[in-house]
């Protein structure tokens, strides 16, 4: 099974600052049709999840800007470029390239 | 837009039986693959099933094989979730997802408790 696992679990950011997450998988998640399935999920306090990134980079319609996604094989990040309140919240990295899917411990996203 | 609406979650006693339902509309729902995930409380997502876009294959999480049963009817838009010998620990948040995870539904909350 495929492990994901992120750093920081817990990131207290000032607002107007960057912030970084990291989510490294136990094993490649390159598909056998080229494609890496790994995304990026913000979860709101109280509210279902919302994915903001597909396919390691790829934005959603509607997501700000400030938000972007990089990596490649088994190494990603998501990283916001200058965090606004409404950034507070959990954010999880998640693979459906393997079997069985798998997410994230999700790290959660303060303003100090 | 896609809306999903998961209904059917309640209180039941160990080793009873729920069914969870998904109505999906906006979107082509026979094209989709289609995922129940949960949440427990305070805990984070765990997949639980997927179902291809014809309903010809289903996959389960290891500690739901055999007791959950994904389905799904194309020609109603529904997807479900049939949840048998439930345990304390299949308490959780139970969203169904669409696809790669473009949309979700606002989950249906299971709680097993004697």
């Amino acid at each position: 099974d495929v492990v994901m696992t992120q750093s920081p679990l817990s990131l207290p950011v000032t607002l107007g600052q960057p912030a970084s997450i990291s989510c490294r998988s136990s094993q490649s998640l390159v598909y056998s049709d080229g494609n890496t399935y790994l995304s990026w999920l913000q979860q709101r306090p109280g509210h279902s999840p919302r994915r903001l990134i597909d396919q390691v980079s790829n934005r959603d319609s509607g997501v700000p800007d400030r938000f972007s996604g990089t990596g490649s094989g088994t190494d990603f990040t998501l990283k916001i470029s200058r965090v606004e309140a409404e950034d507070i919240g959990v954010y999880y990295c998640m693979q459906h390239s393997s079997w069985p899917h798998s997410f994230g411990q999700g790290t959660k996203l303060e303003i100090k | 837009e896609v809306q999903l609406v998961e209904s059917g979650g309640g209180l039941v006693q160990p080793g009873g039986s729920l069914r969870l339902s998904c109505a999906a509309s906006g979107s082509t729902f026979s094209n989709d693959w289609m995922r129940w995930i949960r949440q427990a409380p305070g805990k984070g997502l765990e997949w639980v099933a997927n179902i291809k876009p014809d309903g010809s294959g289903q996959y389960y999480v290891d500690s739901v094989k055999g007791r959950f049963t994904i389905s799904r009817d194309n020609a109603k838009n529904s997807l479900s979730l049939q949840m048998n010998s439930l345990r304390v620990e299949d308490t959780a948040v139970y969203y169904c997802m669409r696809g790669g995870g473009a949309d979700w539904g606002k989950g249906t909350t299971v709680t097993v408790s004697s």
